[in-house]
């Protein structure tokens, strides 16, 4: 079946730095690709999204580009601030079958930026 | 509109009681997904619907478990029987209908259960 796997966590960086997230996947088919982020206190929401080999999703200053070619989808950001602290899932969608809108999550990043 | 709702926010309950969890959707969304949590974990797929009709279940969803969209508005999902292993999360999202926006999920809160 679908699978996500994120690296593991928690991340902790200073104001400023880079940050990569990695994101790899194993699907049948052609999935899309997405980016949830829960703040502390707050649901899930969704933060960029690929639909197709190649695409780049970006928003917030973050991005992340789907490569078939190494089943991956990994999240930069090239200057974290404070606010960015947060649980970062990576996500995939299957249209296959039956599982229409089903989201297949990884375990979640946590992220703590320090000023 | 307020975006997904989710009732209770917390629950504590016995083992062996049952449970009773509301969500309300957005409201022009016509697919609503249900998903548990646990610690440090992604959330896992449940169930979702389409309007009222119940059009996949995961295999997580064992008998104990049932879930209803009547008129195709709020859902609720009630647990039978609890057990210490039901303690999770358990996240409601909404969707409109069309492909690719069905995966542009709006999450609510959750409800934390913990079951004593």
């Amino acid at each position: 079946g679908d699978s996500v796997t994120q690296m593991e966590g928690p991340v902790t960086l200073s104001e400023e730095a880079f940050l990569t997230i990695n994101c790899t996947y194993t699907a049948t088919g052609y999935p899309s690709l997405f980016w949830y982020v829960q703040y502390p206190g707050e649901g899930l929401q969704l933060l960029l999204k690929a639909t197709k080999a190649d695409d780049k999703g970006s928003n917030k200053g973050f991005e992340a580009t789907y490569r078939k070619e190494t089943t991956s989808f990994h999240l930069e950001k090239g200057s974290v601030q404070v606010s960015d602290s947060a649980v970062y899932f990576c996500a995939l969608g299957n249209a296959g079958g039956t599982s229409y809108g089903k989201l297949t999550f990884g375990q979640g990043t946590i992220l703590t930026v320090h000023p | 509109d307020t975006g997904v709702s989710q009732n209770p926010r917390h629950k504590i309950t016995k083992r062996g009681q049952n449970v009773t969890f509301r969500c309300d959707p957005i409201s022009e969304h016509n697919r609503l997904y249900w998903y548990r949590q646990t610690l440090g974990q992604g959330p896992e797929f449940l169930t979702y619907f389409q309007n009222e009709a119940q059009l996949e279940k995961s295999r997580l969803l064992s008998d104990r478990f049932s879930a209803e969209r009547p008129k195709g508005s709020f859902s609720t999902l009630e647990i039978q029987r609890t057990e210490q292993g039901d303690s999770a999360m358990y996240l409601c999202a909404s969707s409109s209908q069309t492909q690719l926006s069905s995966y542009e999920q709006y999450f609510g809160p959750g409800t934390r259960l913990t079951v004593t």
